[in-house]
């Protein structure tokens, strides 16, 4: 079975940079799809962040512009979002997903149980 | 951006009655639609996709039905594990968007 399992710091403060890791098994994120990060506000509002797909192309929400960078290590089979310049608004529950298509329609099929940030100096 | 509006946004239900939940994007997502149940402190689960398809292992007793903006989650004969939260999210064009939840409880 595929399973997604995120890390990283559960407290960041203020202009700093949120780096987290979602380390992937069962499936090798070279081999197919596209790997997203999805994150879930306090109140339970779901964003959609970015994702990196099995050959390394991006796709970054415009509502995040230029301060997420969604990269990975295909030698330990993980990939990391780094969120810069972050504010109390980026307080939330950070998910990575896999995206998995049918040759059109695609959805979220695996998701990662979650890891909870917080913003606050 | 496509916009989902989700409703209702809360439904209080006894266990065995049949509920529907709606989903309307702002614009034709021509059935690019998916819909997960989120569980308390869990992360959400794939229910449906393209708008009817019914994920691996999901029981019979739900349903998706619509297309253009207009979709819909139907759940037969509700059963104790089928409370929590309900999301639409579309899959025409990125930013992919979800709609804003409906928290199924129990009456």
């Amino acid at each position: 079975d595929v399973q997604l399992q995120e890390s990283g710091p559960g407290l960041v403060k203020p202009s700093q940079s949120l780096s987290l890791t979602c380390s992937v098994t069962g499936y090798s994120i070279t081999s197919g799809y596209y790997w997203n990060w999805i994150r879930q506000f306090p109140g339970n509002k779901l964003e959609w962040m970015g994702y990196i797909s099995y050959d390394g192309s991006n796709n970054y929400n415009p509502s995040l512009k230029n301060r997420i960078s969604i990269t990975r290590d295909t030698s330990k089979n993980q990939f990391f979002l780094k969120l810069n310049s972050v504010t109390t608004e980026d307080t939330a529950t950070y998910y990575c997903a896999r995206e998995k298509g049918d040759g059109y329609y695609v959805y979220f099929d695996v998701w990662g149980a979650g890891t909870t940030v917080t913003v606050s100096s | 951006d496509i916009q989902m509006t989700q409703s209702p946004a809360s439904l209080s239900v006894s266990v065995g009655e049949t509920v529907t939940i709606t989903c309307r994007a702002s614009e034709n997502i021509y059935s690019n639609l998916a819909w997960y149940q989120q569980k308390q402190g869990k992360s959400p689960q794939l229910l449906v996709y393209a708008a009817t398809n019914l994920a691996d292992g999901v029981p019979s007793r739900f349903s998706g039905s619509g297309s253009g903006t207009q979709y819909s989650l139907k759940i037969n004969s509700l059963q104790s594990e089928d409370f929590g939260s309900y999301y639409c999210q579309h899959f025409w064009g990125t930013p992919w968007t979800f709609g804003g939840g409906t928290k199924l409880e129990i009456k």
